[in-house]
């Protein structure tokens, strides 16, 4: 258990509908990223907050928007949303982006699948 | 643009033999990392790779880093089928994104 969690487990939905995946990071760990993990376009960095504020983007789609709040979990907010938006979406945190090792722990991951 | 290349993508091997996986990677990165991941589920940290030369071993896992060769490495010894996961390194240049090859699937058989 890396002390990441991620909620829900599972969510099936339908096409053109609005989901939110939520993450809570491990405990003072100030920093958030997402990732999307799918067979064809592997794992990819979306985007990454810290301490409440944007930090990097990736490959993250219009229709897609993040944010993390005071008391540092995030949320993923997925919109329009298609069939190839099926994937496991993964949420990491770690302390500081820049401070020695920084190893990213991983959540359990959101399996979303759109219908 | 950072690019990494895994070698091979998929490894089958017999228990007790040993494999090395190959990680290379396009643009200098002062660290590297290696997780792996078993079926369906999360990622797991394996080895934090800060410096040249730098090597890490846990069990039956060794990996080394070559900043030089944009090269690291991830030895296996003596392979057991617990040992059967799929393996990302992912290498990082300062506060940037980390950047995961495609992973190397590992099936050790009996």
């Amino acid at each position: 258990d890396s002390g990441v969690t991620q909620t829900p487990k599972h969510l099936i939905t339908a096409t053109g509908q609005r989901v939110t995946l939520r993450c809570s990071p491990r405990s003072g760990d100030l920093s958030v990223y997402w990732y999307q993990q799918s067979l064809d376009q592997g794992l990819q960095f979306l985007i990454q907050y810290y301490n409440g504020e944007e930090r990097a983007k990736g490959n993250i789609l219009e229709r897609f928007s993040a944010q993390q709040f005071p008391d540092l979990h995030s949320e993923l907010n997925l919109s329009s949303l298609e069939l190839g938006d099926s994937a496991l979406y993964f949420c990491a945190s770690s302390v500081r982006p820049s401070l020695g090792a920084d190893t990213q722990y991983f959540g359990p991951g959101t399996r979303l699948t759109v219908l | 643009e950072l690019k990494v290349e895994q070698n091979p993508l998929f490894l089958s091997m017999q228990e007790g033999k040993n494999y090395t996986i190959y990680c290379n990677y396009s643009t200098t990165s002062d660290r590297l990392y290696w997780y792996r991941q078993d079926p369906g589920k999360s990622l797991e940290s394996l080895f934090v790779l800060l410096s040249n030369g730098a090597v890490k071993q846990e069990g039956r896992l060794m990996a080394s880093l070559d900043t030089k060769a944009r090269l690291s490495t991830l030895h296996i010894t003596a392979a057991v089928h617990d040992l059967s996961a799929t393996y990302f390194c992912a290498p990082r240049r300062g506060s940037e994104k980390l950047v995961f090859g495609k992973g190397t699937k590992l099936t050790v058989n009996p």
